[in-house]
């Protein structure tokens, strides 16, 4: 089976820095996705990860460890803007694309 | 480019109908997805299909059921439906599936009184 965890909400401040976690159990591993989904829009793409390491794209980065099952997007110099739903997303073994129920992000003026 | 659409946005039914819900890829791509997003749940994979064939389904029943068009887009069907049924039915295309990103459409949300 397929199982991916991350934390239900998380709150932060305009300017700061938050990490959103995320640790996964799959048969398989092709890569690891970000998403972000505002209240009442479609998910939109962040970032995607195939090899350990950190992926930088401006005040975006993600992180992957396949060894531990784990991967993190980092948001830095938070705006009022970035408070939305994070999905992190796998593709595994069969190819189907498996989501988290996603991060809540609060951004505190 | 257009993106992927979906039509209805929004769609009304009673329990025990069949609903129909469509999808039109960005141009170009192969693959469609239908993931299912009920409050509380997240996206839920329903079915995947690329290339005209169903190569994948979730853990949905028989009741839910798609296909795929020769021009790629899919149309997705649910039968006899539940009051659980209700939620925002969303579509994304892709190149090619697992190892490219998805693309949304922005939904169709059903409600079943």
């Amino acid at each position: 089976g397929q199982n991916i965890d991350q934390p239900t909400e998380m709150t932060a401040t305009e300017g700061a820095i938050v990490q959103i976690n995320c640790t996964y159990q799959t048969s398989g591993f092709n890569g690891l996705f970000w998403y972000q989904q505002h209240a009442g829009e479609a998910p939109t793409f962040l970032s995607y990860n195939v090899l350990d390491g950190l992926e930088e794209k401006g005040r975006f980065s993600s992180f992957l460890s396949r060894s531990k099952g784990y991967s993190y997007l980092l948001l830095k110099e938070l705006q009022m803007k970035d408070s939305a739903s994070y999905l992190c997303a796998v593709s595994g073994r069969d190819d189907k694309i498996i989501f988290g129920k996603g991060t809540r992000l609060h951004i505190l003026p | 480019e257009a993106g992927v659409t979906q039509s209805p946005t929004h769609l009304i039914k009673t329990r025990g109908q069949q609903a129909t819900l469509r999808c039109s890829p960005i141009s170009g791509h192969t693959s469609v997805y239908w993931y299912q997003q009920a409050l509380g749940l997240g996206l839920q994979f329903l079915l995947w299909y690329d290339e005209g064939e169903e190569r994948n389904r979730g853990n949905f029943p028989p009741r839910f059921s798609g296909r795929q068009f020769p021009n790629y887009s899919s149309e997705l069907n649910v039968n006899a439906l539940e009051l659980e049924d209700s939620a925002l039915y969303l579509c994304a295309s892709s190149h090619r599936q697992g190892h490219e990103k998805l693309f949304f459409g922005s939904g169709t949300q059903l409600s079943v009184l």
